[in-house]
Formats: structure tokens, C-alpha cells, sequence
């Protein structure tokens, strides 16, 4: 089976803050895929990144960053300096072929993130 | 490109009853998902569509149904309505593959009473 935590539930920072949003996944695939998405107030989830279980590469982009490791099967995301339009739900998401069944997106309980100017 | 489209954006059932949501996925997108997000259950996986075949399926009661059209358009039904059916439901779009990259939908808001 495959699973995601991300055991901040509720973070609040003031504008400019850094903050890390933690993900930590289990599954006992070798070839899975992970996944960021955000939630606005709006509700549609809008994608961020994805990346492969073979690519450790920590990605920069723009003032996003996320730190994949997976001796610790974390998949950490960096926000530098906030802003209050980062406001929004932050979902972990794992793609595995965990039990034989087709790849299926398993999501995080999500981090609500509030800025404050 | 345009984006997922989702029908209707809010509905209001009452218990009994039966619903049918639409999803029109983004072009060339052939592969359809859907979601059920509640304040307590989280983001759940319903069903995934590619080619009109069901290809995969959460742990979701039998009222739970789906389809999808040739040109990939889905719907998914939801018959005798119970209070907790009550979520905003997702639908999701992809090129193909289940690990092709999911795009979503601005949901539909099901409100049971």
C-alpha cells in the first residue's frame, strides 16, 4: 500500500518568511512518482512539480524549491520569501504501482498555508 | 489550451436522489480521473477512465459510477444520494498513462440535504 504524510496540518508565516512544507511517502515500489499541488480558495488544484524515483535532483523554481531524498522518502518543498498570494492548500501526492494495480495518485492530508502580510 | 472543464460547478440534491456530473478534459488528454475531496477523508481517488475502459478503482460503494466517451468526455453518477456524498468532487486529466501527470478541474460542489 502506498501512503502520504504531511504531519504540518496548519503553518502561518508573515510575508517574506521562508517556510518548508514537509512530505513523507511509503511505498514499496522502486519506480514512483511524486507530486506538489496546490489548492487556491478557488478549489482546483493546480500542479507544481512532479518527479521520478530515479531522479534525485533537488529543482529550483523561482522562489519554489523542493528537496527529494529518498533515504529519508521525504519530498520537501521550500517557498522563499512568502508572499500572501501563496495562501493556499498544499498537497503531497505519490504515484506508485503498489499491489499490482495500475499507478493511482495517493494524496497527503495537504498543509494549509497562510501568509500574512 | 483550454483547461479541464467541470459540470455543473454546484448542485443541491436531497437524500435519494441521483446526480450525474460531467468532465471534459483537456485536448488530447485521453485519460480521465476522479476525485472526492471531504474535510475528513481528504483528497480520495473514485475511478480512472482511458479509451471508455475503467481502468482503475477506489474503495467506493457500488452507487458510485462512471463512464467515458469516445472523445474522452466523462460523467460520473452517483445514485441514492446519502449525507455524506456531500464533497467537492474532482475530476482530473491526463495524456494517457497512469503516470503521465494529472491535471485538474475546478470540481464540482455537491451538496446533499
Amino acid at each position: 500500500a502506498q501512503k502520504v504524510t504531511q504531519a504540518q496540518t496548519e503553518i502561518s508565516v508573515v510575508e517574506k518568511e521562508d517556510v518548508t512544507l514537509d512530505c513523507v511517502y511509503e511505498t514499496r515500489d522502486t519506480t514512483y512518482y511524486l507530486f506538489w499541488y496546490k489548492q487556491p480558495p478557488s478549489g482546483e488544484l493546480v500542479f507544481l512539480i512532479r518527479r521520478n524515483s530515479f531522479d534525485e535532483q533537488n529543482e529550483i523554481s523561482g522562489r519554489y524549491s523542493w528537496n527529494f531524498q529518498k533515504s529519508t522518502s521525504s519530498f520537501n518543498f521550500t517557498i522563499t520569501a512568502s508572499q500572501v498570494v501563496d495562501s493556499a492548500v498544499y498537497f503531497c501526492a505519490l504515484s506508485s504501482n503498489s499491489g499490482g494495480s495500475n499507478y493511482k495518485l495517493t494524496f497527503g492530508k495537504g498543509t494549509l498555508l497562510t501568509v500574512n502580510p | 489550451k483550454a483547461g479541464v472543464t467541470q459540470t455543473p460547478r454546484y448542485l443541491i440534491k436531497t437524500r435519494g436522489q441521483q446526480v450525474t456530473l460531467s468532465c471534459s478534459p483537456i485536448s488530447g488528454h485521453r485519460s480521465v480521473s476522479w476525485y472526492q475531496q471531504t474535510p475528513g477523508q481528504g483528497l480520495q481517488f473514485l475511478f480512472e477512465y482511458f479509451s471508455e475502459t475503467q481502468r482503475n478503482k477506489g474503495n467506493f460503494p457500488g452507487r458510485f459510477s462512471g463512464r467515458q466517451f469516445s472523445n474522452s468526455r466523462s460523467e460520473m453518477n452517483v445514485s441514492t444520494l446519502e449525507l455524506g456524498d456531500s464533497a467537492l468532487y474532482l475530476c482530473a486529466s491526463s495524456l494517457g498513462l497512469s503516470i503521465d501527470t494529472q491535471y485538474f478541474g475546478p470540481g464540482t460542489r455537491l451538496t446533499v440535504l
